[in-house]
């Protein structure tokens, strides 16, 4: 196992179209979380799965975004009819829930150009 | 989630030890308290977590001070590769401590070679 995957790593589109992203976690991870990152500013939580339930969304998810996990495998998160504030770094993380805590691992993050 | 404070900034020498300070004066009694950094153009990364106790592994050490109310990451000897933003958050959601993770602004580390 290689850790947690996203594709693509880059993406660049014209306002107004959809993108979707893909992220693989690590195997057997029961929970995947989806963050968004703009430049200088840390990580913010937009919305998590615990095997195909999504459990919480913040209030950052409009109703132009919206994220699947279908098999409670690899999850999808799309955004519809872009607009430049969504420029952002997407980052995908899965952990597994045992005990008092976990640990998250994240992926290298998808890079979103929206022109 | 429980809010931290960290300075903005630190500096320190190649192979020299690096004490980053959190402070998290509200937290609970069952709030973990997790360290990750991030590295320039990569997703966070996971660093250290612990509760009371001082917690050791192969990359750094948590210190807790004993009312919990703030805590060090100790990098022992600091390498290039260590220059990163250092994130302390205390991941709390309906009295569990795992959950979505409320990154503040971090301490960013600089290493001089």
């Amino acid at each position: 196992d290689t850790g947690v995957s996203q594709n693509p790593r880059h993406k660049i589109t014209k306002r107004g179209q959809n993108v979707t992203f893909r992220c693989d976690p690590i195997s057997e991870h029961n929970r995947l979380y989806w963050y968004r990152q703009t430049l200088g500013q840390g990580p913010e939580f937009l919305t998590y799965f615990q095997n195909e339930a999504q459990l919480e969304k913040s209030r950052l998810l409009s109703d132009r975004f919206s994220a699947e996990r279908p098999k409670g495998s690899f999850s999808t998160l799309e955004i519809q009819r872009t607009e430049q504030g969504d420029s952002a770094m997407y980052l995908c993380a899965s952990s597994s829930v045992s005990g008092a805590t976990d640990t998250q691992y994240f992926g290298p993050g998808t890079r979103l150009t929206v022109l | 989630d429980a809010k931290t404070t960290q300075p903005n900034s630190m500096e320190s020498n190649e192979e020299e030890p690096v004490h980053l300070p959190c402070n998290h004066s509200t937290i609970s009694g069952t709030d973990y308290i997790h360290w990750y950094r991030q590295l320039p153009s990569q997703g966070p990364e996971y660093v250290i977590h612990g509760l009371t106790s001082n917690v050791n592994n192969r990359m750094a050490s948590l210190a807790i001070a004993e009312d919990r109310k703030s805590s060090t990451l100790i990098l022992h000897r600091a390498t290039l590769r260590d220059a990163a933003v250092y994130y302390c958050i205390l991941p709390n959601a309906g009295g569990t401590s795992y959950g979505k993770l409320t990154f503040g602004q971090g301490t960013i580390l600089t290493v001089h070679p």
